[in-house]
């Protein structure tokens, strides 16, 4: 598997309900980053959790972060259909350049009104 | 402030001509990366400039490609004789300093190549 890689591939869920997706990667990290990408569109950053965190809030959102396990969730609470996107982590690599992301192949979520 | 710019946004190429993007960073920012989707794949990684640098190159196809960021005006990066392969999105990044905290992202550029 290569860095960066969440699962599950994809993840259908009603409206309000909450949506969880993982991701795992290889390589020690500095930091690693959700970002969503809307159909056809650019990617959004939503949040970034550094190595030495746990866990962290923003909004709706909650991103954990197991540096023994070399994994990562994010949580989106009380789901909208506007949440509807791909979700991808990325990592940087520890000892690595301090500007290349690796990206995983993304979360394709779908929320149903 | 305005964010990343790319354009065009939509970019229809026959076999064998020539294909150039064009990604204007974020007001302030002079660091670019260059990172490529194929369809239903995660970003890769192509290339990162610096004004009139090419600093690291590793992620992009030694033949057919090329990037640059001139000291005035956009980052190009220039896909010469595409083949139907080369059919993506490109999406260009840009931040102030090199750095893998939150780079801002531009729309993207998509290539068809027919």
């Amino acid at each position: 598997s290569q860095q960066g890689e969440e699962d599950p591939q994809a993840l259908s869920i009603q409206e309000g309900e909450n949506a969880t997706m993982n991701c795992s990667y290889k390589t020690s990290i500095n930091n690693l980053q959700w970002y969503r990408q809307n159909s056809g569109r650019g990617l959004v950053h939503l949040i970034l959790i550094r190595s030495n965190e746990r866990e962290k809030h923003s909004g709706r959102l909650r991103v954990t972060l197991d540096t023994s396990k070399k994994s990562s969730s994010l949580l989106i609470t009380a789901s909208r259909a506007a949440d509807t996107a791909s979700y991808f982590c990325a990592t940087d690599a520890r000892g690595g350049s301090n500007y290349k992301l690796t990206f995983g192949k993304g979360t394709l979520l779908t929320v149903n009104p | 402030n305005a964010g990343v710019m790319q354009n065009p946004r939509h970019l229809v190429r026959r076999r064998g001509q020539e294909a150039r993007l064009r990604c204007s960073p974020m007001k302030g920012h002079s660091h670019v990366y260059w990172y490529r989707q194929l369809p239903e794949e995660g970003l890769k990684f192509m290339v990162y400039l610096q004004k009139e640098n090419i600093i690291d190159e590793s992620g992009m196809p030694k033949e057919r490609f090329s990037a640059e960021f001139p000291k005035e005006g956009p980052s190009i990066l220039r896909i010469q004789q595409v083949v139907r392969g080369d059919s993506a999105a490109y999406f260009c990044a840009s931040t102030p300093i090199p750095s893998t905290d939150t780079q801002y992202f531009g729309p993207g550029t998509r290539l068809t190549v027919l």
